[in-house]
């Protein structure tokens, strides 16, 4: 079975205070790692897609990496308005799991201004 | 501006008293999804319909159905909703890779959340 475990569960920045978000994953045949951002009471956004070890993709502060076993977001700078949770998920290859996303709890981030 | 709208936003119900969910998309997209995410939790997949094809979770529970008549409308129903079922309930949509659709990129509705007393 697929699992995702993302760490840590919430995290407190101040404002300009870089830090990483980790997600950790168990899949048979990664076709792919996703990060999401979610606001409360909302649906997630996408933000990232991630496909093999070793990949980096950036939007504005964040930038998302991929190893064999884990990815991190990393958030340069934050400001308040970074401040949400974001879920990792991943899809595994093949047949039918190829529309199923796996997601992680999230970890809820606040930046104080 | 195309985009995925559910609803209602907010549903209350009694226990056994069954729930209909909406969700319609402008995006044309030929894949709909149905999520359920408890608070603090992750969203949890309960089917999705690529095109008219039903694709149903192993462990969804019977209790929950779906109805899609066409490319933008789709159906939630509960038919008899527990405690255990108060949630948020998130539709989404994505483009088939063949269309040149982005794996994983899912496009999500604000939600319905439901409250069962």
């Amino acid at each position: 079975e697929d699992q995702v475990t993302q760490s840590p569960e919430a995290l407190r920045l101040q404002e300009g205070e870089s830090s990483s978000l980790n997600c950790s994953y168990t899949v048979s045949g990664l076709r792919g790692l996703f990060w999401y951002r979610q606001d409360p009471g909302k649906g997630p956004e996408f933000l990232f897609t991630l496909y093999s070890a070793g990949e980096e993709k950036e939007k504005e502060r964040l930038k998302a990496t991929l190893t064999k076993k884990e990815s991190f977001l990393h958030i340069t700078a934050p400001k308040p308005e970074d401040s949400a949770t974001y879920l990792c998920a991943v899809q595994r290859r093949g047949g039918g799991s190829n529309y199923k996303l796996t997601f992680g709890k999230g970890t809820l981030l606040t930046v104080n201004p | 501006d195309a985009m995925v709208i559910q609803n209602p936003r907010y549903q209350v119900t009694q226990f056994g008293k069954p729930v209909t969910l909406s969700c319609s998309q402008t995006l044309n997209h030929n894949v709909m999804y149905w999520y359920q995410q408890k608070s603090s939790q992750a969203p949890k997949l309960l089917f999705h319909y690529y095109d008219k094809d039903f694709n149903n979770e192993a462990d969804t529970p019977d209790n929950f159905q779906s109805r899609r008549p066409n490319t933008s409308f789709c159906f939630l129903d509960i038919r008899s909703p527990g405690l255990g079922d108060a949630a948020m309930y998130l539709c989404a949509t994505s483009r088939d890779f063949a269309a040149g659709g982005i794996s994983g990129e899912l496009f999500f509705g604000e939600g319905s959340r439901l409250t069962v007393l």
